[in-house]
């Protein structure tokens, strides 16, 4: 079965913090991605990448940096956390290297307080 | 622009109705795909189909069926005999074949299945 793992469900951090956003797909996918999920905004494309030690910005990147050194492994990273980035934070991946119109596979989310 | 819109923020029915999730599209691309995505409560979102700009087939899939009309920018979704398992939030969204495929989605419609 195929399987996106995030590595919190839920996050408390406080202003200034840096935090990490893990996520780790098991399914071989080169592509993978970083969304926001706010109520009455849908989901933003934060960061994605299509190979190893490769990123590109999404359409909300500020405020946020990415990792990606193994092709399994998908880092989010605030580096001074913020209130307004409390939010659901939702990892995907998906078949093929490069731009792909393939269907996503989401993990569960990690739901982010900043206080 | 390159937009999806799902005006039905929340809709309630009560058990074995039927409903349809409206979902509009704009895009200035000849060449897009289609999506529709359940996010139910335990939040990752599970696809349920893609469709491309040149196939114009409904689809029936059991109890679930999709209305794809280009003259009107719509792809609607139908559930039939809605069931409490249905009730999640639901997802339409759109990669237009320009650019870097880059999904855009729509804000969501919410269905909560009364039994």
């Amino acid at each position: 079965d195929v399987k996106v793992t995030q590595s919190s469900r839920y996050l408390v951090k406080r202003t200034g913090e840096k935090v990490f956003l893990e996520c780790v797909q098991d399914m071989d996918h080169e592509n993978m991605f970083w969304y926001r999920q706010d109520p009455g905004l849908g989901l933003r494309l934060i960061y994605f990448s299509y190979d190893v030690k490769m990123k590109e910005k999404g359409d909300i990147p500020e405020g946020y940096s990415v990792s990606r050194e193994k092709k399994e492994r998908f880092s989010l990273i605030l580096e001074s956390a913020s209130t307004n980035q409390t939010s659901m934070y939702l990892c995907a991946s998906s078949l093929g290297s490069g731009p792909s119109y393939n269907e996503q596979f989401f993990g569960p989310g990690t739901r982010l307080t900043v206080l | 622009a390159q937009k999806v819109t799902q005006a039905q923020t929340e809709i309630s029915v009560v058990e074995k109705e039927d409903v349809t999730l409206d979902c509009v599209y704009e895009t200035r691309d000849t060449t897009y795909y289609l999506f529709w995505y359940k996010q139910p409560p335990s939040g990752e979102l599970v696809f349920l189909i893609r469709r491309n700009s040149f196939d114009e087939q409904n689809e029936i899939s059991g109890r679930y069926s999709w209305n794809f009309q280009k003259s009107t920018s719509s792809f609607n979704f139908t559930i039939t005999a809605s069931q409490v398992v249905d009730s999640a939030v639901y997802f339409c969204a759109l990669i237009p074949t320009s650019g870097t495929y880059k999904y855009i989605f729509g804000t969501g419609t919410r269905l909560k299945v009364l039994a």
